[in-house]
């Protein structure tokens, strides 16, 4: 079965370093997301990108965040300055042609600021 | 906003016994779904239900869309299945809504 996947799996950094996340999403699908969910807390969504641009972002997705698609089967978070309370595991996913078609999830990269 | 509520929000269960996770919304959703998050943080798709119930293995879903809930059912189970239970929904846009989860023990 295809599936998302996400690389690293566990990325430690200091406070204020750049970091990217990296997702290869499935190879059809159009839809690409990325959601986080800090250690005991409820998953959020922090945005959603379809044809090479940002189709909503949350508050949480502020300037601090960016997202890429520089080829055509990466899709990249990048935070610019990491703070503390950006710890979180950060999951990417993909749709095939968007919300009314379900979502697969990747596996999470755990992000640890210290 | 749409509220997503899960009951029960703890659950402890001996390895064999069956069980039933529940989602309530507090308005109609296009769409719904289920995801198991094992002890690792991997957070694996279930199932894909807006309305209707489905089978896999010894799990199944059962959506009442017009009624706003959703059940998830587990059979015989097994250690494995322990984790945090999360059903989330969109409505109208790209964003998926998770709700607060039912995190299942199973004890051997």
């Amino acid at each position: 079965e295809p599936e998302v996947t996400q690389t690293p799996s566990h990325q430690v950094t200091q406070m204020g370093q750049e970091v990217i996340l990296r997702c290869v999403p499935i190879s059809n699908h159009l839809y690409f997301y990325w959601y986080r969910q800090i250690l005991g807390q409820k998953v959020e969504f922090l945005v959603s990108f379809y044809n090479n641009e940002i189709s909503e972002k949350s508050e949480i997705f502020d300037d601090q965040f960016s997202v890429e698609r520089p080829d055509g089967s990466n899709f990249t978070l990048k935070i610019r300055s990491t703070k503390l309370e950006d710890s979180a595991m950060y999951f990417c996913a993909s749709s095939v042609q968007g919300a009314n078609y379900g979502y697969t999830f990747g596996s999470g990269t755990r992000l640890t600021v210290v | 906003g749409i509220q997503v509520e899960q009951s029960p929000p703890d659950l402890i269960l001996q390895e064999g016994a069956n069980s039933t996770l529940r989602c309530n919304f507090s308005d109609s959703v296009n769409n719904l779904q289920w995801f198991h998050q094992n002890p690792w943080g991997q957070l694996i798709n279930l199932f894909y239900i807006p309305s209707g119930t489905k089978q896999n293995g010894r799990l199944s879903a059962t959506t009442v869309a017009t009624e706003r809930y959703s059940l998830l059912y587990i059979s015989s189970s097994q250690t494995t299945d322990s984790g945090v239970y999360f059903c989330a929904h969109n409505f109208g846009n790209e964003k998926l809504t998770f709700g607060t989860g039912t995190r299942l023990t199973i004890i051997p």
